[in-house]
């Protein structure tokens, strides 16, 4: 099946700093793909949906200033934590859609990014 | 309330039993449904998906019931590698329609 990869796959960062997590669909173009992020014992929420060469949608109460997604690609998205907090501590898993296959509705995830902020 | 609504659990059963996870979703024009499970800190996968029909895969079986908007996973002689958390998934009818996961049902199976 189709691969998407995340990078980091863990990082640690002090307050107020900014990280950037990649996503990539390895074998398969994606005009679409998705940002979730997971507390502990919690549900993935969506957070936005990203769209190839347009701004991302963002879900009601996600800040998009905050949280900047770029999807220059059909093969990459980036997610960019500004000005992170520990409440931002999350795991943050990125999707893609294969619009290829699968009648469109496939989703493959990437395998996330632990972050924690100290 | 919750796009899409599971009962948490835990649930805690031996090897070889069978267990029924429940889950209803709000959106009546959702037309695809999904259960995906994950592991402890891995990204979730997808188990199978489900027909209104209902449809079966090996020890699995889902049904869904549009009427009630309410979806089933029977897991049939249970192993100790069905020990996951089982996710409800519905693709949301609007937009890019995305994936909306329920909050899981933690599932144990004991030796």
């Amino acid at each position: 099946g189709a691969v998407v990869s995340q990078h980091p796959s863990r990082v640690i960062c002090k307050s107020g700093t900014s990280v950037k997590i990649e996503c990539r669909s390895l074998d398969f173009q994606a005009t679409t793909m998705f940002w979730y992020r997971q507390f502990p014992k919690q549900s993935l929420m969506l957070m936005a949906t990203s769209n190839e060469g347009s701004k991302a949608t963002y879900e009601q109460g996600v800040e998009k200033d905050k949280f900047l997604i770029n999807h220059a690609s059909l093969t990459l998205s980036t997610l960019t934590v500004t000005s992170a907090h520990p409440e931002d501590s999350s795991f943050y898993i990125c999707s893609a859609r294969d619009w290829g296959t699968g009648g469109g509705y496939e989703q493959y995830f990437g395998p996330g990014t632990r972050l924690t902020v100290t | 309330r919750k796009e899409v609504e599971q009962d948490p659990g835990p649930f805690n059963v031996p090897e070889g039993a069978t267990v029924a996870f429940n889950c209803t979703y709000s959106n009546s024009a959702s037309q695809s449904f999904f259960w995906y499970r994950q592991d402890c800190r891995k990204e979730p996968k997808l188990l199978m998906s489900v027909y209104s029909s209902g449809n079966e895969d090996g020890r699995f079986t889902a049904q869904l019931n549009r009427a009630s908007q309410y979806i089933s996973l029977l897991i049939r002689d249970s192993k100790l590698s069905d020990s996951a958390t089982y996710l409800c998934v519905v693709l949301r009818n609007s937009g890019n329609t995305p994936l909306v996961f329920g909050k899981g049902t933690r599932l144990s199976v004991i030796a």
